[in-house]
Parts: structure tokens; sequence; C-alpha cells
């Protein structure tokens, strides 16, 4: 069945740095590919839709200069967070469309802990 | 505005026994799909089941049925003969036409009890 790979899985690092995060489709090409962010108990929020070859698209409220997404590849989309802050520690997750699936849904990645102090 | 709405914050069931995760949605699409997600406490998503609007059987896969109700905008899942690996988040969420988006409820923490 189709697989996304995301790494790393957990990820501690010190305020003002930055982290990158990959999100890896490992058997099919996928040219759409999700961020999606989860703080604790609650739901997913989608942050952006990546497309390979093009600039993403940021939900409203969602800062592109501080979530950088490059979607260099039909199997890699990078969320890269900028200069983090302890509010950006939170789980974040990425998702693909995989157009051969036949259940439609989408296949996610395992998700990274993000803990920024 | 497309909204999914899961009133159970949490839920308890008895080992081997059934349990319904309620879910209902508004939209204004004609063609939309419905899915359930489980997120054990791991974090990844794992897809369960698929209901299509125009769909006019209820979906199943496995233990997991789903039950459309068209006319109530409601797509609640049933686990069949739960078992302590089934204790997790489970999301129903919405995709309209012509979109990519998924549209996530809140969730539904599942306890199964031995």
């Amino acid at each position: 069945g189709a697989v996304v790979s995301q790494h790393p899985s957990w990820v501690i690092c010190k305020s003002g740095t930055s982290v990158k995060i990959e999100c890896r489709s490992l058997d099919f090409q996928a040219t759409t590919m999700f961020w999606y962010r989860q703080f604790p108990k609650q739901s997913l929020m989608l942050m952006a839709t990546s497309n390979e070859g093009s600039k993403a698209t940021y939900e409203q409220g969602v800062e592109k200069d501080k979530f950088l997404i490059n979607h260099a590849s039909l199997t890699l989309s990078t969320l890269t967070v900028t200069s983090a802050h302890p509010e950006d520690s939170s789980f974040y997750i990425c998702s693909a469309s995989n157009p051969d699936s036949s259940n439609y849904g989408y296949t996610f990645g395992s998700g990274t802990r993000l803990t920024v102090v | 505005a497309q909204k999914i709405t899961q009133t159970q914050p949490g839920m308890f069931v008895q080992e081997k026994e059934a349990v319904t995760l309620d879910c209902t949605y508004d939209t204004s699409d004609q063609s939309y799909g419905l899915f359930w997600y489980k997120q054990p406490s791991s974090g990844e998503m794992i897809f369960l089941i698929y209901q299509g609007s125009y769909d006019e059987q209820n979906a199943t896969e496995g233990r997991y049925s789903l039950n459309f109700q068209k006319a109530r905008k409601s797509a609640n899942l049933v686990i069949s003969a739960s078992q302590l690996g089934d204790s997790a988040m489970y999301f129903c969420a919405m995709r309209g036409a012509g979109t990519y988006k998924y549209i996530f409820g809140t969730g539904t923490r599942l306890k199964v009890l031995a």
C-alpha cells in the first residue's frame, strides 16, 4: 500500500533556530502534499497545500515566512520552521494523495513532534 | 461553509461490544466524500473507511461500517467487536467536490475496556 515517510518523528530545538521536517512518498508519486498542525487534544488544522514545482498555498493565518514549504520533487516535500519559538511547539503531520489509490483517502505520515525550548 | 461536528469528546466501550461514534456534517456541495481516520497515541493517521455522497449503500471495511444518513447529514462510524487496540482518537473528515482539502472534526477519544 501507499506509504508516506515523515522524518524526524520528534525534534527538540533551541529557540531561534530552524527545523526542517521531511515528508516522502515511498511508493507513489505525490503531486500534492498537505501539511497539518495539531495541538494537544485538538483536531488537525491544515497549514498549507504543497504542489510539486510550484509555490505552496497557505491557509489564512499561517505565516509563509515562518513555515517554509518546498516540494522539489514528486516524492518529497519539506516544511522548515524558521526562527522557531516555544509557541511553535506542536505536532506536525503531512499527507499525500495517491492517484492510484482505490480508497480515496490520503496517506498520512507518522508525524513530527516539535518542542522548542 | 463546510463543517464537521463530532459531539462525543470521549467514549468507553467494553471489549467485544459494538460502539457508534457520531459525526454530522454541513455542506452545500452535492458531491462530497466522508472519511474516518484513527489516530493512536503514536500520532499517525490511519485511514479507516470512505463514503461517497452518491453511494447508495453504507460503506463497510472489516469491523468498521459507516452509517450514512444523507437526509440527516450524518456519517456515524460503527465499530463491531471492539478490541483493546481500538483505543485511540477517531476523526471524521469531509472533502468537497473539486477540492483536495479535508475538513476534520474535533475527534472522539475511544477507550476500550477489558
